[in-house]
């Protein structure tokens, strides 16, 4: 079974500024996806960014990027110029490329990254 | 992106009785539905997959009699909780998607509070 693991419980980060949030996964899996999504108080599950595993080019999306490490499993998210709508929970999440009963998602236990004004 | 509109938003109800969640995609057919289930503070854990026309699957350790599924249309899903304790109190959230590996989409959850 997939697990994926976030040692962060809590990040905090000057408003402007760039902070970075690990993940690292395990798998025996040679395709899957990785995602990481954001849950803003309203509890709304939002998709930051994803990447595909076969990529080696790692995912931007505007003031976000990834840090995709294949070999050593890791999976971290950038997030530069940070703004106060940036506070939240963010999840990382695995999904296997083979899975045949659709998108099953598997998370990390979560950071709440906290934006200072 | 595609729109999961999940109903309702909060609800309390008594020990013992049920409660339906309703869980709808409003612009897209769906194949595929979640749901998870979220304690304060803590991570999303699959409790099933719902495929249109055919039973739900469970994950382990999760009571397919107290957490009824049903996803009789492909717009359509219902997880309800029978015979409702305090331990059952908490976040419940579905997600959809239209084909196999297509992006999930999320509801915005249901505040499950039982007194």
């Amino acid at each position: 079974a997939q697990t994926v693991t976030q040692s962060q419980p809590e990040m905090s980060v000057q408003e402007a500024e760039t902070v970075t949030l690990s993940c690292t996964y395990d798998t025996s899996e040679s395709d899957y996806y990785l995602f990481w999504y954001k849950q803003p108080p309203s509890r709304q599950m939002i998709l930051v960014i994803r990447q595909e595993a076969y990529k080696q080019q790692n995912a931007t999306e505007n003031r976000f990027s990834v840090n995709f490490q294949k070999a050593a499993k890791s999976f971290s998210l950038k997030i530069s110029d940070s703004q106060l709508g940036d506070a939240a929970m963010y999840f990382c999440a695995y999904r296997s490329a083979f899975e045949t009963s659709g998108s099953r998602l598997t998370f990390g236990e979560g950071t709440q990254l906290t934006v200072n004004p | 992106g595609a729109v999961v509109s999940q109903h309702p938003s909060r609800v309390i109800c008594k020990s013992g009785t049920s409660v339906k969640i309703e869980c709808r995609s409003l612009d897209f057919q769906a194949t595929t539905m979640f749901w998870y289930r979220q304690f304060p503070k803590q991570s999303l854990m699959l409790m099933a997959t719902s495929n249109e026309g055919s039973k739900a699957t469970y994950e382990q350790g999760v009571e397919k009699d107290k957490f009824l599924i049903n996803h009789a249309s492909l717009t359509l899903s219902t997880l309800t909780v029978t015979s409702a304790h305090p331990e059952d109190s908490s976040f419940y959230i579905c997600s959809a998607e239209e084909t196999v590996n297509t992006e999930a989409f999320f509801g915005q959850g249901t505040r499950l509070t039982v007194v």
